[in-house]
């Protein structure tokens, strides 16, 4: 199937791990985003690449470091987990002019 | 500043009647384009439906429709004849096309359809 896949789906960690999510798309976009979405369900970006190029880098802490290896592919990876990283995390992809296309979410809860 | 309001949290509509949810923008590129995404209890986003800001004409898709006033920069997401599975949180987005090209979205709608 064309989409653009997260994994994992689920994340229950403890305070002061580290974890990555993972995020693919198979549908040729050139652009990939993260996205959180808070307990209140607002939705803000935190980074964007294009063709492996970091292009938006939100006030984000440095503990969140994305990665691109290449275009198809954007990883979040985060350091040092706090309570307030809980959150459901979208990745999506796009081309230049076309809408957004998420990922299913990942929603982390940090204990 | 916010960029996108959407200011009604709740709303609720009956099965079979028409919708609209509200939302207004605030940007000073020309050249911008509007989007509505619906995210259904399961969570995933699901998009709705496009309006460039040159188009002349209102968007549709189906059952949707955008009800685009550019000079009251307001670009309303109307529903008609609402289904049970139109019950879902209803996001207004706008990308800008000079500067950082990502989707800023709306705080959202909560839509309840009632049988």
């Amino acid at each position: 199937d064309t989409a653009v896949s997260q994994t994992p789906k689920y994340l229950v960690t403890q305070m002061g791990n580290d974890k990555s999510i993972k995020c693919e798309q198979n549908l040729g976009h050139d652009t990939m985003y993260w996205y959180k979405q808070d307990s209140k369900k607002f939705l803000k970006i935190m980074f964007s690449y294009n063709n492996k190029e970091l292009i938006i880098n939100e006030t984000v802490p440095n503990r969140f470091s994305p990665k691109s290896p290449d275009k198809a592919h954007l990883n979040l990876h985060i350091n040092s987990l706090e309570l307030g990283d809980s959150a459901v995390y979208f990745c999506a992809s796009s081309l230049v002019e076309s809408p957004l296309h998420f990922g299913n979410g990942t929603r982390l809860t940090v204990t | 500043a916010q960029k996108i309001t959407q200011t009604q949290p709740g709303m609720f509509v009956q099965e079979k009647e028409a919708v609209t949810l509200d939302c207004t923008y605030d940007t000073s590129d020309p050249s911008y384009g509007l989007f509505w995404y619906k995210q259904p209890s399961s969570g995933e986003m699901i998009f709705l439906i496009y309006q460039g800001s040159y188009d002349q004409q209102n968007a549709t898709e189906g059952r949707y429709s955008l009800n685009f006033q550019k000079a009251r920069k307001s670009a309303n997401l109307v529903i008609s004849a609402s289904q049970l599975g139109d019950s879902a949180m209803y996001f207004c987005a706008m990308r800008e096309d000079t500067g950082r090209r990502a989707l800023t979205f709306g705080s959202g709608t909560r839509l309840q359809v009632q049988p």
